[in-house]
């Protein structure tokens, strides 16, 4: 069965530390996986992209790995804001038949950043 | 400048009835999609639609019904609305279809059926 399990479910910090959000998966067969930063009332907004054949990619502060075998990414946070407060959504797709896709999402990490 | 906005913002209303939701984007991006999150935040996809063509259904009950009059538009048909439909509805769009494309989602419709 395709799923995505990220942990911890919530996540509070103080600003300026640094933080790591998992998230494994077990999806097949794998296209490539996604990480979304989403705040309150807000729409999710695309951090990085990975394809199988690429271990990290880092977007600012935002750094992502991925590790095929293990099928596991982390989202590594520096010197956190307390703008980063918010869910961070992991997603892997499948690729299916006829050049379709299946999105598996992950059920988020709720990140909060105290001053 | 707006990318991809959607009306209404908030929409309450009663068990049967039938209501629509409006997308339209302006990045000139040739992929639409729905998307429902529930009020556990879980995010999941509804329809894909690429030049105007249904490409994407993941088993949504025939009561919702996208139509795309155009590729900047896909707006959401609700019919026989039931209590379980209360949720958030995000639109998106990307320049194609394949996941390799990003995805640029609206602001949400909160939909609360009581």
């Amino acid at each position: 069965k395709n799923q995505v399990e990220q942990s911890p479910q919530s996540l509070i910090i103080l600003e300026g530390k640094n933080c790591t959000l998992q998230c494994n998966y077990t999806v097949s067969p794998f296209s490539n996986l996604r990480w979304y930063k989403q705040d309150t009332g807000r729409g999710p907004v695309s951090l990085t992209i990975m394809t199988f054949s690429e271990n990290t990619k880092s977007n600012g502060r935002y750094t992502a790995t991925l590790d095929a075998d293990t099928k596991q990414s982390s989202l590594h946070i520096t010197a956190s804001q307390l703008s980063d407060s918010a869910s961070y959504i992991c997603v892997v797709s499948a690729e299916g038949t006829s050049g379709t896709y299946k999105y598996i999402f992950g059920t988020g990490t709720r990140l909060k950043v105290l001053a | 400048d707006t990318a991809v906005s959607q009306t209404p913002k908030y929409l309450v209303t009663q068990m049967g009835n039938d209501k629509s939701i409006k997308c339209e984007q302006n990045l000139g991006h040739d992929t639409m999609y729905w998307y429902k999150q529930d009020s556990k935040k879980f995010l999941k996809i509804m329809f894909s639609y690429n030049n105007k063509e249904l490409i994407i259904n993941e088993t949504v009950p025939n009561r919702f019904s996208p139509k795309s009059p155009d590729k900047a538009h896909l707006n959401l048909h609700i019919n026989s609305l039931e209590l379980g439909d209360s949720a958030v509805y995000f639109c998106a769009s990307s320049q194609g279809h394949g996941d390799a494309y990003e995805q640029y989602f609206g602001p949400g419709t909160r939909l609360t059926v009581t």
